[in-house]
């Protein structure tokens, strides 16, 4: 089947600009998160969405950073006045609700601000 | 303190050897432990979980201390198709939620 998938794979911007970056996770899984991975880093934590809320954002960096998942399936991470410390692969995740086993990644989206 | 911490590596080691890792982890309400596998340029997948009685799948094996917080990934027979970055992950359980928090990676060479 399906797994989560991500677009853009690559993305590349100039500082200060808007950019918005998409995550479809399996059918059917309820909680979806939102990582971001610097290079010989592991992921960090960004936020957690159940359902169509935001159940965890603590990990959002600062308010240039916001994520939406209106009907609980497809989200969007979007990221405003980028900045050059916000390059890196931004990864998205599924897992059925209530499970605390395994998340499903996907690609990822590689964003490059000039 | 990092929440997980890792020997980065690279550990560099011959085809048919064992190698270990290990990993720490600092917050003592963690609930669920994992070894994830990333390849380069891929994404992470679930390697194996870890519990506390330990587990092993084929040629791996995972072990858990919950005392010493201590989590390790024993691999038997390393083959070159064990090249990887091998992430310990541990679960957090938050107020209505619970989220992944991953190490930096132990980073695996196997040569011929």
């Amino acid at each position: 089947g399906a797994g989560v998938s991500q677009t853009p794979s690559n993305k590349v911007t100039e500082k200060g600009k808007y950019v918005e970056l998409r995550c479809d996770p399996i059918s059917g899984h309820t909680a979806l998160y939102w990582y971001r991975q610097s290079l010989g880093q592991g992921p960090e934590f960004l936020i957690y969405f159940q359902g169509t809320g935001a159940a965890d954002d603590s990990g959002l960096p600062n308010d240039r950073f916001f994520a939406v998942r209106p009907e609980g399936s497809v989200s969007t991470l979007k990221i405003q006045r980028t900045e050059r410390g916000d390059s890196a692969v931004y990864l998205c995740a599924s897992s059925p609700w209530g499970t605390y086993n395994e998340q499903f990644f996907g690609p990822g989206t590689r964003l490059t601000v000039l | 303190r990092k929440e997980v911490e890792q020997d980065p590596g690279p550990f560099n080691v011959p085809e048919g050897a064992t190698v270990a890792f290990n990993c720490t982890y600092s917050n003592s309400a963690s609930q669920s432990f994992f070894w994830y596998r990333q390849d380069c340029r891929k994404e992470p997948k679930l390697l194996m979980s870890v519990y506390s009685s330990g587990n092993e799948d084929g040629r791996f094996t995972a072990q858990l201390n919950r005392a010493s917080q201590y989590i390790s990934l024993l691999i038997r027979d390393s083959k070159l198709s064990d090249s990887a970055t091998y992430l310990c992950v541990v679960n957090i359980p938050m107020d209505s939620s619970y989220k992944l928090i991953f190490g930096s990676g132990t980073r695996l060479l196997v040569r011929p």
